[in-house]
């Protein structure tokens, strides 16, 4: 079966890095997408990884291992609005997204 | 650009009844999904449209369906509802297979089914 793991839940002060992993198992490997959902709000997209390597992108960079099925999410100078679920999901080799459920991320001052 | 817009935002609906979900998109996007979204559980994919007068189904397509007869809407029934159908309902579209294009979702549907 198709499986991603994510944290549910990660606390985290402003001013600090935060480091939000990624496992997956799925049928093919077609990029690997993070997205952001403030609570009661649609998902936003933050940033994509087909290669191996790190992605930056101002405060958020995102990190992949194909061999390893392994990516993360680093954010950092982390801010109160960065208060939010981060979600990994996976293009399969049907080209459909799957998702994991979603890391709550809980940002204290 | 309004991008992704949903019909309505909240509904309470009586176990039996049926009602159409609209999603409205001005992006002039070919893919458009539906996804529904449970507590400790990703997205997942209900029906989703490939182009205009397509339909396919998902990972979890029973009780629902779906159509697409104009390229900037994509609507979503329930026939019966049930409990189990209780969710937030988010549609979602994308340009293109690029490699990184991205999902565009709405505000969400939230459902409830008593």
């Amino acid at each position: 079966g198709q499986n991603i793991d994510q944290p549910t839940e990660m606390t985290a002060t402003e001013g600090a890095i935060v480091q939000i992993n990624c496992t997956y198992q799925t049928s093919g490997f077609n990029g690997l997408f993070w997205y952001q959902q403030h609570a009661g709000e649609a998902p936003t997209f933050l940033s994509y990884n087909v290669l191996d390597g790190l992605e930056e992108k101002g405060r958020f960079s995102s990190f992949l291992s194909r061999s390893k099925g392994y990516s993360y999410l680093l954010l950092k100078e982390l801010q109160m609005k960065d208060s939010a679920s981060y979600l990994c999901a996976v293009r399969d080799s049907n080209y459909q997204l799957i998702w994991g459920a979603g890391t709550k991320l809980i940002i204290k001052p | 650009n309004a991008g992704v817009t949903q019909t309505p935002k909240f509904r309470v609906l009586k176990t039996g009844q049926s009602m159409t979900l609209l999603c409205a998109q001005d992006m002039n996007h070919e893919y458009m999904y539906w996804y529904r979204q449970d507590p400790g559980m990703g997205l997942r994919l209900i029906h989703y449209s490939v182009g205009e007068g397509t339909t396919a189904k998902g990972e979890v397509p029973d009780g629902y369906n779906v159509s697409r007869l104009k390229k900037q809407n994509f609507l979503l029934g329930l026939e019966s509802a049930a409990p189990s159908q209780t969710s937030v309902y988010f549609c979602a579209s994308k340009g293109g297979e690029w490699e990184a294009d991205t999902q565009y979702f709405g505000p969400g549907t939230r459902l409830t089914v008593l």
